[in-house]
């Protein structure tokens, strides 16, 4: 396709279970944005790549959260020992290279619950 | 510190008004950019339009049209004979010049009632 891709859509872990959310940016875009909103709030940054490499990751709340995107492209964000407060939807975002003008285009999220 | 202020949490109007969303904003950078995303039910985040500090032109975009105010440090968007279509909730951010990330609003939610 040609937007943003995340999945899964929808995911439903236990507290203290480990998940992976994923997301596959536009084609090309080598800049790649994660955020999380929560429930009748605006999306919060989290982290920042800029191609391999995390350039800003002043977002993540914990060390319990960790992101990687090893060949550029596809990223996965990785949640330890979740939490019940770690509910909400994670947004992931992609942009074209280097240019900090260009707009951030959003995939459909990921609704994460834990129970 | 940079902050993005949507005062208005609902707006309910009826199919035909017009109506304006606010956007306030906080930044020390001389250089920034802002932001208008809608998201409808579906959940996705729709880009709107994007602005410069340096260029406080007003926009308009079919039914949509933007009101950009560095003396007051507002962003306003209204939409003109809104439709059902319309209802969604609507953010303002603002990304920085040096960094990457944008700062949110709260977000504002309008229903258009037929």
């Amino acid at each position: 396709g040609a937007g943003v891709s995340q999945t899964p859509s929808n995911k439903v872990t236990e507290k203290g279970k480990y998940v992976e959310l994923r997301c596959d940016p536009i084609s090309g875009h080598t800049a790649l944005y994660w955020y999380r909103q929560s429930l009748g709030q605006g999306p919060e940054f989290l982290i920042y790549f800029q191609g391999t490499g995390a350039a800003d990751d002043s977002g993540l709340p914990n060390d319990r959260f960790f992101a990687v995107r090893p060949e550029g492209s596809v990223s996965t964000l990785k949640i330890q020992r979740t939490e019940r407060g770690d509910s909400a939807v994670y947004l992931c975002a992609s942009r074209k290279a280097g240019v900090f003008t260009d707009t951030q285009y959003f995939g459909p999220g990921t609704r994460l619950t834990v129970l | 510190a940079q902050k993005v202020t949507q005062a208005q949490t609902e707006i309910s109007v009826v199919e035909k008004e017009d109506v304006t969303l606010d956007c306030v904003y906080e930044t020390r950078d001389t250089t920034y950019y802002l932001f208008w995303y809608k998201q409808p039910p579906s959940g996705e985040l729709v880009f709107l339009i994007r602005r410069n500090s340096f260029d406080e032109q007003n926009e308009i975009s079919g039914r949509y049209s933007w009101n950009f105010q560095k003396s007051t440090s507002s962003f306003n968007f209204t939409i003109t004979a809104s439709q059902v279509v319309d209802s969604a909730v609507y953010f303002c951010a603002l990304r920085s010049s040096n960094t990457g990330k944008l700062i949110f609003g709260q977000g504002t939610t309008l229903q258009v009632k037929p």
